[in-house]
């Protein structure tokens, strides 16, 4: 059965920042593209970064790009997201989920995380 | 950006009623289209994929068609467990980008 533990979320201030993971379980980790999507409280989803296999091609929504930086371990089966200067608006649950193929290209999102929530609030 | 519109934004019905929600695309984007269900406080899950293609476990009552730019999801005889939201998604091109989402609600 495929797993995926969401960790990492908190209550920051605006500007500071803050270090998501995913550790995954029940596939083989390599064998897939990774993403990170979220979905501010009570509001519609939103995809937020990629990263295709082996991690040498990452793809971002430009309400991130400079600021958030994707990646991903295969030893230890895990994807992480860095989140440097960080707004109120990024105020949302982080979900970590799996893409049926190993690459970026026309990606969607066959298993997800249970979700970690991050607060950006002064 | 693909802007992905879905209607209505929520719906009421009984069940055993067949529920019809559309997903309408910007711009053509062939049957890179799939279709999710959240109930609160959970992930969302994958129902349908390539516009009609249902994911393995999923109850047959559940059936996604179109392409292009005009899609739509259905559910043939409404279960107590199909109250939630439903989004449609599309992966034809980056960003990927769902719809507003359509929550289903008891009559």
């Amino acid at each position: 059965e495929v797993l995926l533990v969401d960790s990492g979320g908190d209550l920051v201030q605006p500007g500071r920042s803050l270090r998501l993971s995913c550790v995954a379980s029940g596939f083989t980790f390599d064998d897939h593209a990774m993403h990170w999507v979220r979905q501010a409280p009570g509001k519609g989803l939103e995809w937020v970064s990629g990263i295709n296999w082996n991690g040498d091609k990452t793809d971002y929504a430009d309400s991130v790009k400079g600021r958030f930086s994707i990646s991903r371990d295969n030893a230890k089966t895990s994807l992480y997201l860095q989140m440097n200067s960080l707004r109120p608006e990024d105020t949302a649950f982080y979900y970590c989920a799996k893409a049926p193929a190993p690459l970026l290209y026309r990606s969607y999102f066959d298993s997800w995380g249970q979700g970690t929530l991050v607060t950006v609030s002064s | 950006d693909i802007q992905m519109t879905q209607s209505p934004s929520s719906l009421s019905a009984s069940v055993g009623d067949r529920v019809t929600i559309t997903c309408r695309a910007s711009q053509s984007i062939s049957d890179y289209l799939v279709w999710y269900q959240q109930k609160p406080g959970k992930a969302p899950k994958l129902l349908i994929y390539g516009a009609s293609s249902l994911l393995s476990g999923v109850p047959s009552r559940f059936s996604g068609g179109g392409s292009g730019t005009d899609f739509t999801l259905t559910i043939s005889g409404l279960q107590p467990e199909d109250f939630a939201t439903y989004y449609c998604q599309q992966s034809y091109s980056s960003p990927q980008t769902f719809g507003q989402g359509t929550k289903v609600e008891i009559k």
